[in-house]
């Protein structure tokens, strides 16, 4: 149980274009979402925290309106990379929460923007 | 700020010792810790998460220790095998009123040698 999906698991794109990596949970139903961005040999770094039917927490830092978060459900988060540049080029991972401590991630998302 | 400090630089063992990894935290008592296991290319996984008012923690291999004097938790795996070889991550949470925001530590990568 408890397992996490993300799609696509890489992408490649021209800068100046749009890219949506989807977060699913797949047996389970999670109140809480949280998106985070890693780089080579660096720690993940939280971007924001995702409630389903409300707005998402973006951390300091974090442009809102270039990563946009929809949590349309209790098993669906989306981040959408709005025009995204080569510095966006990282390592996307998603995490559910349901209660308690502990969160179940997903495998990742690869972006590399040309 | 609030800080969870791993040792950043490469543990490297020989398969069948024990290995210890170290997470230290700094202004401010978390009221738990977790540690996770990352493989390269990899969303982490969840290992064993220890409370503050618990001195122990075991899970087959693997034991966590959690001392708020030291403000420091120990990740241990005994009969260490290079299956094992992965980076380790330390998290906590920091938020008030029952916020849940997760800090992640950088990790500690563990290297285990046939």
């Amino acid at each position: 149980g408890a397992v996490v999906s993300q799609h696509p698991s890489w992408v490649i794109c021209k800068s100046g274009t749009s890219v949506k990596i989807e977060c699913r949970s797949l047996d389970f139903q999670a109140t809480t979402m949280f998106w985070y961005r890693q780089f080579p040999k660096q720690s993940l770094m939280l971007m924001a925290t995702s409630n389903e039917g409300s707005k998402a927490t973006y951390e300091q830092g974090v442009e809102k309106d270039k990563f946009l978060i929809n949590h349309a459900s209790l098993t669906l988060s989306t981040l959408t990379v709005t025009s995204a540049h080569p510095e966006d080029s990282s390592f996307y991972i998603c995490s559910a929460r349901v209660t308690g401590e502990t969160q179940y991630f997903g495998p990742g998302t690869r972006l590399l923007v040309l | 700020s609030q800080k969870i400090e791993q040792n950043s630089e490469a543990l490297n063992i020989q398969e069948g010792k024990t290995a210890t990894l170290t997470c230290n935290y700094t202004n401010y008592s978390p009221a738990y810790l977790q540690w996770y296991r990352q493989d390269p290319g990899r969303g982490p996984v969840f290992l064993l998460l220890i409370r503050e008012n618990e001195k122990e923690k075991r899970k087959e291999r693997l034991k966590v220790t959690f001392d708020t004097t030291l403000k420091q938790s120990l990740f241990h795996i005994t009969a260490s095998q290079p299956a094992d070889s992965a980076t380790y991550l330390c998290v906590s949470t920091r938020g008030s009123g029952g916020s849940y925001i997760p800090t992640f530590g950088r990790g500690t990568s563990l290297i285990v040698h046939p």
